[in-house]
């Protein structure tokens, strides 16, 4: 089963609102990651948080990690018209799995 | 930097029909990986090898296998294909499995008719 399940499923904002989504989780972890997915392309990584770290920024990225919530959101700030895409938490599980486990994404749309 | 090249992009079969999805990076990475991603579902890991000689089974293994004899390449084979398998599938690598940006293809379209 799906380690990550994002929450909402899908966001719709205007142009310079900004954009949260959320990620819960079920086991521990050793890092949580970001990804973003343009329609019809690959995934594109977007920032890593560590277990041990509680919040990251990159530009106008800013993702919190909860362990003892098991969550992690991300918040993209002064959204743009090309931040439309999907995106996708996914876990790094503690212990050596060597696997990380997606999410099922939420499809954000930022209308111009 | 080609990075993770995927071949075919498009793919019709029929059932019953194998074939095998090309997956090649030119990173040096250990870790590759094989997902697929379908409507509502997200991604699948499929399988996952952190070497050469060495692979693993993820979420979703049924109906797929697959090799690694290089560090640079990772094929995965459909070995008869069901409708079942239809999907957009995913090739992906990183230096290691744990706590490394992973870099994905850009996608297989596969058809099962």
């Amino acid at each position: 089963s799906q380690q990550g399940e994002e929450d909402p499923q899908a966001l719709s904002i205007q142009e310079g609102e900004n954009a949260t989504m959320n990620c819960s989780y079920k086991t521990s972890i050793n890092n949580l990651q970001w990804y973003r997915q343009n329609s019809g392309r690959g995934l594109v990584h977007l920032i890593l948080i560590r277990s041990n770290e509680r919040e990251k920024h990159s530009g106008r990225l800013r993702v919190t990690l909860d362990t003892s919530k098991k969550s992690s959101s991300l918040l993209i700030t002064a959204s743009r018209a090309a931040d439309t895409a999907s995106y996708f938490c996914a876990t790094d599980e503690s212990g050596a799995t060597n696997k990380l486990i997606f999410g099922t994404g939420t499809l954000l749309a930022v209308q111009p | 930097n080609a990075g993770v090249t995927q071949t075919p992009k498009f793919q019709v079969l029929k059932t019953g029909q194998s074939m095998t999805l090309q997956c090649a990076q030119d990173m040096n990475h250990e870790y590759m990986s094989w997902y697929r991603q379908d409507p509502g579902m997200g991604l699948r890991l499929i399988h996952y090898s952190v070497g050469a000689g060495i692979t693993d089974q993820g979420e979703v293994p049924n109906g797929y296998n697959v090799s690694r004899s290089t560090t640079e390449d990772f094929p995965l084979r459909l070995l008869s294909a069901a409708p079942s398998q239809t999907s957009v599938y995913f090739c992906a690598s990183s230096p290691e499995a744990s706590g490394n940006t992973i870099y994905f293809g850009e996608g297989s379209w596969l058809t099962v008719v």
